[in-house]
């Protein structure tokens, strides 16, 4: 299985709106709701924001929204923060019955 | 909370294994996963097993990849066989909850905080 397409790197100034795509196919993100998105810091372990498409967990904060549309999910958020640079990284469960993740996309924080 | 035990170093063409030890957290009713990240590299999913056993695995690796669960200890393993530099990574267990209906097993809600493996003569 190939891994989800993500665009390397996003920048954004501080109170910006900035979206990463995340491109599947029809036997992952098109099949089923199970999309989900991490965000990870440096040495940490990846923390999940958003699943089943547009849900946020419990303590994630609103600035983060998700969508999908065909084989394509997409991550936003918005009043971007010093704090939201980290490495994001979308996944999503597939017709095989496993998982496959992208390749992740870097935010940076102008 | 979830904690991988095992080795550091393996050596090229041995057998890598580790252990996910679940605490706070009963073992049954769930979904387990194992996931590694090469150093610098994305994130990539090895597989998973439900406490009844049932497992699924990455089909990229599945020749080399067993995973087992013992209900007993609470806890679940990965071993990789014929491991080469290629297969160095950080290794993390993972926790895997329903979506909203209860029923489907979804996303990683739970990750423990990885354990570096490094494969070496």
């Amino acid at each position: 299985q190939s891994a989800l397409t993500q665009s390397a790197s996003v920048s954004g100034s501080p109170g910006q709106s900035i979206t990463i795509s995340c491109t599947g196919s029809s036997s992952d993100i098109d099949a089923y709701k199970y999309v989900s998105w991490y965000q990870q810091s440096p040495g940490q372990a990846p923390k999940v924001i958003i699943y089943d498409v547009n849900k946020r967990p419990s303590g994630v904060s609103t600035r983060f929204s998700g969508s999908k549309s065909g084989n394509t999910a997409s991550l936003t958020i918005s009043g971007l923060q010093a704090e939201d640079e980290a490495d994001y990284y979308c996944s999503s469960y597939t017709v095989a019955n496993t998982w496959i993740f992208g390749g992740g996309t870097k935010v940076t924080v102008l | 909370q979830l904690q991988e035990s095992g080795p550091g170093l393996v050596r090229p063409s041995e057998t890598l294994s580790l252990t996910c030890t679940v605490s706070g957290d009963s073992i049954n009713s769930y979904y387990w996963s194992w996931i590694r990240q090469s150093p610098g590299r994305g994130l990539e999913w090895i597989g998973y097993i439900y406490f009844t056993g049932t497992t699924n695995y990455n089909p990229s690796l599945k020749s080399r990849v067993t995973i087992s669960v013992d209900t007993s200890k609470n806890h679940f393993s990965l071993r990789l066989t014929s491991v080469t530099a290629a297969d160095t990574a950080v290794y993390y267990c993972a926790k895997i909850s329903y979506d909203s209906s209860g029923y489907y097993p979804s996303y990683f809600y739970r990750w423990g905080q990885g354990t570096l493996v490094t494969v070496s003569s």
